[in-house]
């Protein structure tokens, strides 16, 4: 099982969609979980941490389930904007990254 | 906003030639990492680095790799004998409240082995 597990993708929708990507991890033992988001050649820049009690940022809504060792990422009202690859990250000494999913919002 | 800065930005080298890529972290951080991506792939972990010795390393960083934090503002990554596989971006990062914390990356130093 590989440590990080992400919905493969890619996904297209349209402007103001829904979209909800979806991450395992295979090491309970960790610790952080955040989402990075990653533009085409650029580095990974973050976007939100993920807490157990799920959390909240504009129309980012990150959600942790460390029994199922599932991370997720809700995208609401979607914008051009939010195209990019989105990256799930675990933490335990070190940060491990998925492969991501590449999400493209069209007009 | 503080920023994680790299140097080169892209960086080509002929095959067995030694590279230094260089970073400065975020200043007031205290741990720093080097990640690798190979073009298309995902991003991959080589090592971290705290209190001036590496604290964590993956199976990628091999006795060709080494790190070294020269000065107060500077975090190296040398690569020895360089080999076409070698091509990837490399990006730097720092986090300054603990090694699970989130992390800040440099944009990246782009190495071409030919």
């Amino acid at each position: 099982r590989k440590e990080v597990e992400q919905d493969p993708g890619p996904f297209n929708v349209p402007e103001g969609a829904t979209v909800a990507f979806n991450c395992t991890y295979s090491n309970s033992a960790s610790q952080s979980f955040f989402w990075y988001r990653q533009d085409c050649r650029k580095e990974p820049k973050l976007l939100m941490s993920v807490y157990s009690s799920g959390n909240e940022d504009g129309r980012f809504t990150a959600q942790l389930n460390r029994a199922s060792q599932y991370i997720s990422l809700l995208i609401r009202d979607s914008k051009l904007s939010d195209s990019a690859t989105y990256l799930c990250v675990v933490a335990l000494n070190d940060m491990r990254f998925g492969a991501g999913t590449r999400l493209t919002v069209k007009p | 906003e503080p920023e994680v800065t790299q140097t080169p930005s892209h960086q080509v080298t002929q095959m067995g030639q030694e590279v230094i890529l260089r970073c400065v972290p975020i200043s007031n951080h205290l741990y720093f990492y080097w990640y690798r991506q190979i073009l298309g792939q995902k991003v991959e972990f080589l090592v971290s680095f705290y209190n001036n010795e590496i604290s964590e390393k993956s199976e990628i960083f091999d006795d060709q790799f080494s790190v070294e934090r020269p000065d107060g503002s500077n975090f190296t990554l040398k690569i020895r004998s360089t080999k076409l596989e070698d091509s990837a971006m490399y990006f730097c990062a720092s986090s300054g409240q603990g090694k699970n914390t989130e992390a800040f990356f440099g944009q990246g130093t782009r190495l071409t082995v030919v």
